[in-house]
């Protein structure tokens, strides 16, 4: 159980146009999600806490209208990256917590996507 | 958020050896969790840890809970190359939210 898949797995766009990027819980509901972003050789950077019904919380210094958070379904969270620029590319990771209002229990595990490769020239 | 420093920053050992790297931080936590990350792939947990002094294990690696509740050690018995990739350390922030260790890339020579 407490699988989360993402989509694409890779994606490369030009400079100034604008990404979605995909995370789904498929065997659990998720009231929340987490945004991660990883630059080469470094650890995770919690970018923003998708929140099922209501807006984002995004980390200090994250343009809130850069990465664009829409948590539509509890199975569903996307970050659109808009008006991407280079320094944008990096490697953006989603995770959820199946115990965050849920019936699991209360627990601070969080289930990680396989992670999004985004490349903008 | 809490800050963790996670020690050694990379381990380059023989197969077959024993590994173990650690984790503090800077405030006490009521949970640590062990993650490990393959190139190119997202973290995977590894083990959960709630409790001071628990000592958990999952098959060849074994995670402790520090009694200050300022640490936490990750043992790996016996390595073997796919043992090899990054592992961190992570504890809970605001909300639900994680804080994760600078990492310990692991690397085994056959």
């Amino acid at each position: 159980g407490a699988v989360v898949s993402q989509h694409p797995s890779w994606v490369i766009c030009k400079s100034g146009t604008s990404v979605k990027i995909e995370c789904r819980s498929l065997d659990f509901q998720a009231t929340t999600m987490f945004w991660y972003r990883q630059f080469p050789k470094q650890s995770l950077m919690l970018m923003a806490t998708s929140n099922e019904g209501s807006k984002a919380t995004y980390e200090q210094g994250v343009e809130k209208d850069k990465f664009l958070i829409n948590h539509a379904s509890l199975t569903l969270s996307t970050l659109t990256v808009t008006s991407a620029h280079p320094e944008d590319s990096s490697f953006y990771i989603c995770s959820a917590n199946p115990h965050v209002g849920g019936v699991w229990g209360t627990s601070y595990e969080q289930y990680f996507g396989p992670g999004t490769r985004l490349t903008v020239t | 958020g809490q800050q963790l420093n996670q020690s050694p920053q990379s381990m380059f050992i023989q197969e077959g050896e024993d590994v173990s790297m650690n984790c503090t931080s800077s405030s006490i936590f009521n949970t640590w969790l062990w993650y490990k990350q393959d190139p190119g792939e997202g973290p995977v947990l590894l083990i959960a840890l709630y409790k001071a002094g628990e000592l958990t294990s999952n098959g060849r690696l074994t995670a402790q809970f520090g009694i200050t509740r300022k640490d936490s050690f990750l043992n790996i018995s016996a390595s073997i190359p796919s043992d090899v990739g990054i592992y961190f350390c992570a504890g809970p922030n605001s909300g639900y939210a994680l804080n994760f260790g600078k990492g310990t890339s692991l690397l085994v020579t056959p």
